[in-house]
């Protein structure tokens, strides 16, 4: 079984200019997970989808950051404009759904450096 | 609300063992752990769902003990291959049903 793809490994920006990144959850998982990993802390969940539609965006920094699943599959998180606090790793995961053994997997990450 | 865990690091020496502790404020429906190389992406290790459970994998082994909100993770006869950070992960309910806060994590470095 595929595992959780994400897009682009590594990317270098200057304040103010705008990123994305991609992710491809493992097919058939119904919930779709975005975090921020800030070197030596524990991931931060950004936003959560079931299926297609956000169940929670609490922490999301909805002025400058914005999620999307289109058709319930991929999403794409974007930054615009970026500040350097957004230096982080970007972590996306994928789990079945659910409330029983809900296990997320995750993907390998995007590495953000604003300078 | 996100859990602490204890000690943010350990050293050890093949084959020593070693405990790590996770422990919230919150009442919780789980608690994940997760194991992340540098550089890499964050690794299921094992879920624990009941009070008192205790669950194990090969040498690492972990408990629940939902009454204290407290998790511990026991690696015995450490390996080289066991170094890494060690995330838990509490689930309690939120609105979206329920929602995994991690802690900041604990080293462990592992030498021969």
């Amino acid at each position: 079984e595929a595992g959780v793809a994400q897009s682009p490994r590594y990317k270098i920006i200057e304040k103010r200019q705008s990123v994305a990144f991609w992710c491809n959850p493992i097919s058939g998982h119904a919930t779709l997970y975005w975090y921020q990993q800030i070197l030596g802390q524990g991931p931060k969940l950004l936003i959560q989808f079931q299926n297609n539609g956000v169940v929670d965006d609490s922490q999301l920094p909805k002025d400058r950051f914005s999620a999307e699943r289109l058709k319930g599959v991929d999403s794409t998180l974007k930054i615009q404009p970026a500040k350097l606090e957004d230096s982080a790793v970007y972590l996306c995961a994928s789990s079945r759904g659910g409330t029983a053994k809900n296990i997320q997997y995750f993907g390998a990450g995007t590495r953000l450096s604003v300078l | 609300q996100q859990p602490v865990q204890s000690p943010q690091a350990v050293i050890l020496r093949e084959g020593e063992d070693a405990v790590i502790n996770c422990s919230s404020s919150k009442a919780l429906y789980s608690v994940h752990w997760y194991r992340q190389k540098h550089g890499e992406a964050p690794v299921f290790l094992m879920i624990l769902l009941k009070g008192g459970e205790q669950k194990g994998h090969e040498k690492i082994s972990a408990s629940f003990n939902e009454k204290k909100q407290q998790s511990s993770l026991y690696l015995t006869a450490s390996q080289l291959s066991y170094s890494g950070t060690y995330f838990c992960g509490t689930e309690t309910f939120n609105q979206a049903g329920t929602a995994l806060i991690f802690g900041k994590g604990t080293t462990l470095s592992v030498s021969s």
